[in-house]
Formats: C-alpha cells, structure tokens, sequence
C-alpha cells in the first residue's frame, strides 16, 4: 500500500517556541492531505484539510494562526504549531488521499507526540 | 449532531473470535471504515463497506447494514498482536470522515 511518513516522530520544546512537522506522501502524489489531533484515550480529532497549491480548510474550533499548514507539493505538507503551550501537546497525524475527491481511503503516517514543557 | 457509538473496551482470548458493534447516525453516508490502531502509533486501514452485507478479509470480516446505522467488525482466531483499539468511522455526505471514540480490545492468553 501506499506510504506515508511524518518528521519528526517525537519532539519535545519549550513553551512559546514553534514547531514544524513534515508529512510526506512516498510512492505516491497525494492532492489532498488532512492533518488530526489525538489526545490520549481519544478519538482522532480533524484539524483541517488541505489540498495542493491552495490554503487549508480548517475545522470549527481550530485557530488557523496558530497551526499553519503548506501544502506546497503533491508530497509534501507542513503543520507549524506557532507559540506552543502545553495544552498543544498531544499526538498529531497526518493522512493523505492519492485522488482529488477520492476520499475512500486515507493512508496514515506514524504520527508525531509533541510534548510542550 | 452526527454521532458515532462503540464498546469503550473489550476482553477476549486468544483463539476465540470477537465482534465489535458500532452504530452511527450521521448526516449522509458514503461508506464505513474500520481501522486498527496500537498504543503510540496511527491508523492502519482494516475495511471498507459501503453497500450492505459482509465482507471477509482473511480473520477480519465487517458487515453494514445501512437501514439499522450499524456495522461491526469481526476477528476470528485472536492473536496476542489484535490487542489495539478499533475505529469505526462514518464518511458523510460531505466526505468528510466522523470517527467514533475507539474500542479498546484486550486480548488474554
């Protein structure tokens, strides 16, 4: 199946710093790629979804200042988490979908634990 | 609201088989998803239905029933490595994905 992967896959930092996690689509050009939150015993939470060359579709409740997304190529998409306070830790996921509208199956990276101090 | 319901937490043993329920009411429907997922790690993909009935994949099968809003998700022949928790997820008519809370199956020697 399709791969994905997420960089970096823990990372720790300090209050008030931002972080950038990379999601890349391997063997295959992703147009659409939706970035999740998962707080622990939780259900994964969608935080926006982003297509190729055009801005995010962010999802009630998410602060778009705050978690930036790029979706800059067909392989790669960015989530800065800009200022980030302990109650941004969490585990975030990226998923991405080969298709435009072809949203029958996501393929997931690993995810990247964000621990904010 | 759109809502998805399943078991927060199920025990089986290895060997035996296990079904795990999810019902949902959601604004539209164009399939059900079951993934799998252990501690620390994201997602695997495990089924898709989107018409009625079942559909066996090795131990897995998931079955839908579109008039009841139910699905459920069977693993026969347990092994020690199906201890994860189960996702059932609706897309609705805007594609987007609904995503119940998890079950969270133990599996006992």
């Amino acid at each position: 199946g399709a791969v994905v992967s997420q960089h970096p896959s823990r990372v720790i930092c300090k209050s008030g710093t931002s972080v950038k996690i990379e999601c890349r689509s391997l063997d295959f050009q992703a147009t659409t790629m939706f970035w999740y939150r998962q707080f622990p015993k939780q259900s994964l939470m969608l935080m926006a979804t982003s297509n190729e060359g055009s801005k995010a579709t962010y999802e009630q409740g998410v602060e778009k200042d705050k978690f930036l997304i790029n979706h800059a190529s067909l392989t790669l998409s960015t989530l800065t988490v800009t200022s980030a306070h302990p109650e941004d830790s969490s585990f975030y996921i990226c998923s991405a979908a080969e298709l435009a509208g072809d949203y029958n199956e996501q393929f997931f990276g690993p995810g990247t634990r964000l621990t904010v101090l | 609201g759109q809502n998805i319901d399943q078991p927060t937490e199920m025990t089986a043993t290895e060997g035996a088989i296990v079904q795990i329920n999810c019902t949902y009411q959601t604004s539209g429907f164009n399939g059900l998803f079951w993934y799998q997922q252990h501690a620390g790690e994201a997602p695997t993909f495990l089924s898709y239905n989107v018409l009625d009935g079942l559909e066996e994949k090795g131990r897995f099968s998931s079955f839908l029933s579109r008039s009841k809003g139910y699905s459920y998700l069977l693993l026969k022949e347990l092994q020690m490595k199906d201890s994860a928790s189960y996702l059932c997820a609706v897309l609705d008519s805007n594609y987007q994905l609904i995503w119940g809370a998890g079950t969270k199956l133990i599996i006992k020697p």
